[in-house]
């Protein structure tokens, strides 16, 4: 079965960090742009970042630019968003997807980040 | 900026629905004649699922009763039946470039 799955969520203060993962499974990893999209409680989805197969194109919505970093281990089918300077308003259900450019037909259940004092 | 219409939409079983999506700028790229626009189902507690890219292709696997029309800026899912299952919140979003944006989403329910 094709699957997504990302981890790494959970209860991080003001200021703090938090490296989220996303693990794939059933699929060639490296043949697909990957991309990080977020969904504040009771809101619209919210695209994050996106990263090409080879990672030699990146892009940040720009709340998020000097603060996230988006980065991928072909090696080990896996997708990584290192999340600083952590804000109440970056609290969410962060989803991992896959597909070609920025388009994405694979989801995968997503991991919640909570940003409180 | 993408904005669907309308909010939320209560269809009887077996009837006809619709849903609008209007993007504050064209999505239809000059180079391959494609619109680049996007239709997503989710369901509550679950990751959203692809319907339809490019405006009108659906996904393997989703039912025929869905499709997508429209170009430029204005864009329409259309559930030709509804079933008990399409009971979910649909989403457009537009991938022509960075940032992609997603509208405000539309809640469909049964009537």
């Amino acid at each position: 079965e094709v699957q997504l799955v990302a981890s790494g969520g959970g209860l991080v203060q003001p200021g703090g960090s938090l490296r989220l993962s996303c693990a794939s499974s059933g699929m060639t990893f490296s043949d697909y742009w990957m991309t990080w999209f977020r969904q504040a409680p009771g809101k619209r989805l919210e695209w994050v970042a996106s990263i090409k197969q080879d990672g030699s194109k990146i892009d940040y919505v720009d709340s998020v630019k000097g603060r996230f970093t988006i980065s991928r281990d072909n090696a080990k089918s896996s997708l990584y968003l290192q999340m600083n300077s952590l804000r109440p308003e970056d609290t969410a259900v962060y989803y991992c997807g896959s597909g070609a450019g920025w388009y994405v037909n694979l989801w995968g259940r997503g991991t919640l980040v909570t940003v409180s004092s | 900026v993408m904005t669907q219409s309308p909010d939320s939409l209560a269809v009887s079983l077996g009837e006809r629905a619709t849903i609008n999506c209007k993007s504050s700028r064209s999505v239809l790229s000059s180079s391959n004649n494609r619109n680049y626009l996007a239709w997503y189902q989710q369901k509550p507690g679950q990751p959203p699922k692809a319907l339809i890219s490019w405006a009108s292709t659906r996904e393997s696997g989703v039912p025929d009763r869905f499709s997508g029309s429209g170009s430029g800026t204005d864009f329409t899912l259309t559930i030709s039946s509804l079933q008990a299952e399409d009971v979910a919140v649909y989403y457009c979003q537009q991938y022509y470039g960075a940032p992609v944006t997603f509208g405000q989403g539309t809640r469909l329910e049964i009537k």
